[in-house]
């Protein structure tokens, strides 16, 4: 099973540059989430989707964008990549079954110079 | 707004002893559940275990355990028999039943395992 497959794996962004960081999921999970990690910290999170076509906001949104255009896929956009979006940025998914755990890609770490 | 707090940012035991990882949490709600996971250095998220709050046994994974105290909002999670390999970075995360959209992670402990 592939499970959360996440690419790139590692990135180098100039100031000012934009890119998407792809997620994919073949579980058939409802729920996906995007969150970025930085060094020595939690997790915080930078939207999520309850399903194809829904997206919604989380604690840390500004800079980014998502789609949900489909159940498999969850992109992440960067638009204007800033310093501050320096970080390792993960995917999850869940079935949305409230005791279900999440599954998580592998992680981006993503540096913007 | 629901909290997750781990008042442990960093750990260090050796190897073979048991430690004990802390995780308080704060709802209204009376219906969720609480997981632990398990961030090594290879960064790939690992669940260790999970506890139902409606539950009163304490979950249990072999060396893995848990120390649910419902009333107090309390979850730590109990190593035995550490290993090396159990060096990681561990969060405790909060679903709730009513808004099970959402996961609440904590802010991580990160364990060493001396050799």
């Amino acid at each position: 099973n592939a499970g959360v497959t996440q690419t790139p794996k590692f990135r180098i962004l100039k100031i000012g540059q934009s890119m998407t960081l792809q997620c994919t999921q073949d579980m058939n999970h409802n729920y996906m989430y995007w969150y970025r990690q930085d060094p020595g910290m939690g997790l915080k999170l930078i939207y999520y989707s309850v399903g194809a076509g829904i997206t919604d906001k989380g604690e840390v949104p500004n800079g980014y964008n998502v789609s949900r255009s489909t159940t498999e896929d969850f992109p992440l956009r960067l638009e204007l990549a800033a310093p501050s979006q320096t970080s390792v940025y993960f995917c999850a998914s869940r079935t949305g079954a409230v005791n279900t755990e999440a599954f998580f890609g592998q992680g981006t770490r993503l540096t913007v110079v | 707004a629901q909290t997750v707090t781990q008042s442990q940012p960093e750990m260090s035991v050796q190897e073979a002893e048991t430690v004990t990882l802390s995780c308080t949490y704060d709802t209204s709600e009376n219906n969720y559940y609480l997981f632990w996971y398990k961030q090594p250095p290879s960064r790939q998220m690992i669940l260790v275990i999970r506890q139902e709050a409606y539950k009163q046994q304490n979950a249990t994974e072999n060396r893995f355990s848990v120390n649910f105290q419902k009333a107090a909002k309390s979850f730590s999670l109990k190593i035995s028999d550490s290993q090396l390999g159990d060096t990681a970075m561990y969060f405790c995360a909060f679903v709730d039943m009513n808004r099970d959209d959402k996961i609440i992670f904590g802010k991580g402990t990160r364990l060493h395992i001396l050799p």
